[in-house]
């Protein structure tokens, strides 16, 4: 069974070009969250998606974005790239979004630098 | 908002000794979940054990073990016959019961095992 698969693995980016970032879930998961991890602020996240619907948001500007496609993939853009946004972005997906606990599998996450 | 406390940057132990790492939290809920995350090098987040709250015995997986003391919101990992594999950043976490399903992560602890 293919685990959660995120491209790229590594991206470099000028300040103020804009950026899209893949994560493809386990097979049959519906949820896929989304975490940005830095030395400075650690593991923030940034939202979750279920069914094509945003669920929850992090403490994020608005240039941050995302969204799900009905096979479950989903992307997040980030426009207007400054230097702080240059992270590990973390994708996590899980079976279900319910109260019940399902594990959440994570990506091995795209690495981007803001140059 | 819930807030996790990993006040150790940095462990060491030798191979095959006993560890333990340490974790505090604040929430106001009553019913949720506790993770210990590790990363290793791969930068793929791999859980390694969770506990309920509502669960009064300690969860246990192989040589890693928790200690949950829920009234002092404490939440300690014990790695017992430390292995060279087990190298890595560790990440004590949070995952409300109901809501929103978020992870709230501490700021890891890196592990060294010394040979």
């Amino acid at each position: 069974k293919a685990g959660v698969t995120q491209t790229p693995r590594y991206l470099i980016k000028t300040r103020g070009q804009q950026v899209t970032l893949s994560c493809s879930p386990i097979s049959g998961h519906r949820s896929v969250s989304w975490y940005q991890q830095t030395p400075g602020q650690g593991l923030q996240f940034l939202f979750e998606y279920f069914s094509e619907t945003q669920r929850n948001k992090g403490n994020f500007p608005g240039r941050f974005s995302g969204r799900q496609f009905s096979n479950s993939r989903s992307e997040m853009n980030v426009s207007t790239l400054e230097l702080g946004d240059s992270a590990l972005y973390l994708c996590a997906s899980r079976l279900t979004q319910t109260g019940l606990f399902t594990e959440a599998f994570f990506g091995q996450g795209t690495r981007l630098t803001v140059v | 908002a819930q807030t996790v406390t990993q006040s150790q940057p940095e462990m060491s132990v030798q191979e095959a000794e006993t560890v333990t790492l340490s974790c505090t939290y604040d929430t106001s809920e009553s019913d949720y979940y506790l993770f210990w995350y590790k990363q290793p090098p791969s930068r793929q987040m791999i859980l390694v054990i969770r506990q309920e709250a509502y669960k009064q015995q300690n969860a246990t997986e192989n040589r890693f073990s928790v200690n949950f003391q829920k009234a002092a919101k404490s939440f300690s990992l014990k790695i017992s016959d430390s292995q060279l594999g087990d190298a890595a950043m560790y990440f004590c976490a949070y995952r409300s019961y109901q809501g929103a399903q978020k992870l709230v992560f501490g700021q890891g602890t890196r592990l060294t095992i010394n040979p």
